[in-house]
């Protein structure tokens, strides 16, 4: 399978704790893409890498979260101190330049947060 | 920031059915794109539009890209069991800025035998 890859599919945190989330992307896209979704709602737009630079990060991504992607490949997303809010499933995307001019991303399985 | 407003919320049709969705704007989009989720699942692209007034088909679905480029709709033609799951708009402002798809809040289908 050579789709977009994230784990932990499930996480179950206390209120406090730090968690941390992995995306591998599709291997020849460049373009890496973090969104949350919660319960009834559409992805809503986290933070966006061109290689292994951070582009854009949205007013969604409070500072208890930091994305990184260090070698332009597999990219986390770590959330410290995590809140009752933090709960939704956390969504990883990636594209090539084509799929980045289009809107046209590559969605992983998303990791499913939940935090007691 | 912009919102989509998708509706309906939920639909609930009798296989071999028709279906029909929309998605409505406040703000001008370049680029209108439907994705499909499936329970546990990323959403997966079904189709894009590119141009105001488009029409594009994929199989037994047909979308539009409206005139005014603030809406768009989404048909199914003879449903079937497998079309179950959430439909998304998304919409994109510029070419380049895929990095921020704004998404509508979903269209459950639910596909009665």
């Amino acid at each position: 399978d050579t789709g977009v890859s994230q784990n932990p599919r499930h996480k179950i945190t206390k209120r406090g704790q730090n968690v941390t989330f992995r995306c591998d992307p599709i291997s020849e896209h460049n373009r890496l893409y973090w969104y949350r979704q919660t319960l009834g709602q559409g992805p809503e737009f986290l933070t966006y890498f061109q290689n292994e630079a951070q582009l854009e990060k949205s007013r969604l991504l409070s500072d208890r979260f930091s994305a990184e992607r260090p070698k332009g490949s597999f990219s986390t997303l770590e959330i410290q101190r995590t809140e009752q809010g933090d709960s939704a499933m956390y969504l990883c995307a990636s594209s090539g330049d084509r799929g980045f001019n289009t809107g046209e991303l590559f969605f992983g399985e998303g990791s499913r947060l939940t935090v007691l | 920031g912009q919102q989509l407003n998708q509706s309906p919320q939920s639909m609930f049709i009798q296989e071999g059915e028709d279906v029909s969705m929309n998605c409505t704007s406040s703000s001008i989009f370049n680029t209108w794109l439907w994705y499909k989720q499936d329970p546990g699942e990323g959403p997966v692209l079904l189709i894009a539009l590119y141009k105001a007034g488009e029409l594009t088909s994929n199989g037994r679905l047909t979308a539009q890209f409206g005139i005014t480029r603030k809406d768009s709709f989404l048909n199914i033609s003879a449903s079937i069991p497998s079309d179950v799951g959430i439909y998304f708009c998304a919409g994109q402002l510029f070419s380049g800025s895929a990095r921020q798809l704004t998404f509508g809040s979903g269209t459950q289908l639910t596909v009665l035998p």
